[in-house]
């Protein structure tokens, strides 16, 4: 069984429309993650859910809005896609708070916005 | 606020030779430190983390990272590489005081092992 699994692998759409992308985990974490990686390998942090609450909220344009109907789930939607989201954006989850904790990581939605 | 380098973007290296992978990072409160690797289009895998206690961690995989405080350093080290190794080798680190498990993390460096 996948621990984190991501669907789709693949996403190739026009600039303007709007996406969504599912996460699951059957680790029973608490605390789930959407990290970004860019066309050069940098990672960076997009939101954390705890037990379906909101804790971090990085900079991030208001076009992406993650929701968590539970707390296994943590989906990302994005609309008016531009150009600059291509990118593979990666779901993880954790236990507890997330702090010092492993981070099991899904295979990654890879983006390609034209 | 704290960030992350990997002062190597690319390391190639012959089989069964020794590997440094060298990580620097900039804090001015407490951190936890992180290596993950990914393998060609997969996710990331952690491989050792540095919570507290004894400098030296081990981790999976035969890999191994000593932290330095006075350096701010945390290098990942493997006496014999094998093939398998090849992938893209991550350091990170995280606030001890942060809620969230919030990762930070540095640039890669592209671990390439050659026969």
């Amino acid at each position: 069984d996948t621990a984190v699994s991501q669907t789709p692998k693949y996403l190739v759409t026009q600039m303007g429309n709007d996406k969504s992308i599912k996460c699951e985990q059957n680790l029973g974490h608490d605390t789930m993650y959407w990290y970004k990686q860019d066309s050069k390998k940098f990672l960076k942090i997009m939101f954390s859910y705890n037990n379906k609450e909101l804790i971090i909220n990085e900079t991030v344009p208001n076009r992406f809005s993650p929701k968590s109907p539970d707390k296994a789930h943590l989906n990302l939607h994005i609309n008016s896609l531009e150009l600059g989201d291509s990118a593979v954006y990666f779901c993880a989850s954790s236990h507890g708070q997330g702090v010092g904790e492993t981070q099991y990581f899904g295979p990654g939605t890879r983006l390609l916005v034209l | 606020a704290q960030s992350v380098t990997q002062l190597d973007s690319q390391v190639p290296v012959f089989e069964e030779a020794p590997v440094e992978l060298r990580c620097n990072y900039s804090s001015s409160v407490s951190v936890y430190l992180f290596w993950y690797v990914q393998y060609p289009n997969q996710g990331l895998q952690l491989l050792l983390k540095y919570l507290s206690g004894s400098t030296l961690v081990k981790g999976i995989n035969g890999f191994e990272a000593e932290f330095n405080k006075s350096q701010t350093s945390f290098h990942l080290r493997k006496p014999s590489v094998h093939i398998s190794d090849t992938a893209e080798y991550f350091c990170a680190v995280s606030l001890i005081y942060n809620q969230g498990g919030k990762l930070i993390f540095g640039q890669g460096t592209e671990l390439s092992v050659k026969p």
